[in-house]
């Protein structure tokens, strides 16, 4: 079992660009929400994706927009970099519905210059 | 708004225990629990649906007060891998909310 695997690992963009994120979730897993961790700090919610639709947002701009395909993978779509947008960005799977524990991936690590 | 852990961070030997604690002012439903070490995914630990019900993992166990709002970790003769940032997250309407952390440090 792969577990949650999530691309690129690393990434460094310009102000002002557009980035798109993408994560694969376990296997047998239907539900994919992503979040943003900044340094010294917690995971932030971002919003969570189940049957292609977005079911929760946190409180993010609408900069950030996401999609799930059938397959369940996702991406994470950012519009307008800010260099607050600099921060590790977490994709996590869980079943269930959502209802059960989230597996996380390793990560993308943004960097915006 | 997120949980509060107590205490911020924790400084220990090997061997000793300590207990993390998670409050929430909001209705708890259910209380996961996670470990992130340094540049790393958080890892699950446990989570807890049940009021008072108490799980346990190795040597980490967690207990949940829904009355209180609150869920407690529990780490027995700690080891050096115990090292790292502990979570605990509250499950608000398909939204796994973060509380603000708690370092564990484990020293030789």
């Amino acid at each position: 079992d792969a577990g949650v695997t999530q691309s690129p690992t690393h990434l460094i963009k310009t102000r002002g660009q557009q980035v798109t994120l993408r994560c694969s979730p376990k296997s047998g897993h239907d539900t994919v929400s992503w979040y943003q961790q900044a340094l010294g700090q917690g995971p932030q919610f971002i919003f969570q994706y189940y049957e292609e639709e977005e079911r929760q947002r946190g409180n993010f701009p609408d900069r950030f927009s996401g999609h799930q395909f059938p397959n369940y993978s996702s991406e994470l779509n950012v519009n307008a970099l800010l260099l607050g947008d600099s921060a590790l960005y977490l994709c996590a799977s869980s079943g269930g519905q959502g209802r059960g524990e989230a597996f996380f991936g390793q990560g993308t690590r943004l960097t915006v210059v | 708004q997120q949980p509060v852990q107590s205490p911020q961070a924790v400084i220990l030997r090997e061997g000793e225990d300590a207990v993390i604690n998670c409050s929430s002012s909001k209705a708890l439903y259910s209380v996961h629990w996670y470990r992130q070490k340094h540049g790393e995914a958080p890892v699950f630990l446990m989570i807890l649906l049940k009021g008072g019900e108490q799980k346990g993992h190795d040597k980490i166990s967690a207990s949940f007060n829904e009355k209180k709002q609150q869920s407690s970790l529990y780490l027995t003769a700690s080891q050096l891998s115990y090292s790292g940032t502990y979570f605990c997250g509250e499950n608000q309407a398909h939204k796994l909310i973060f509380g603000t952390g708690t370092r564990l440090q484990v020293f030789p």
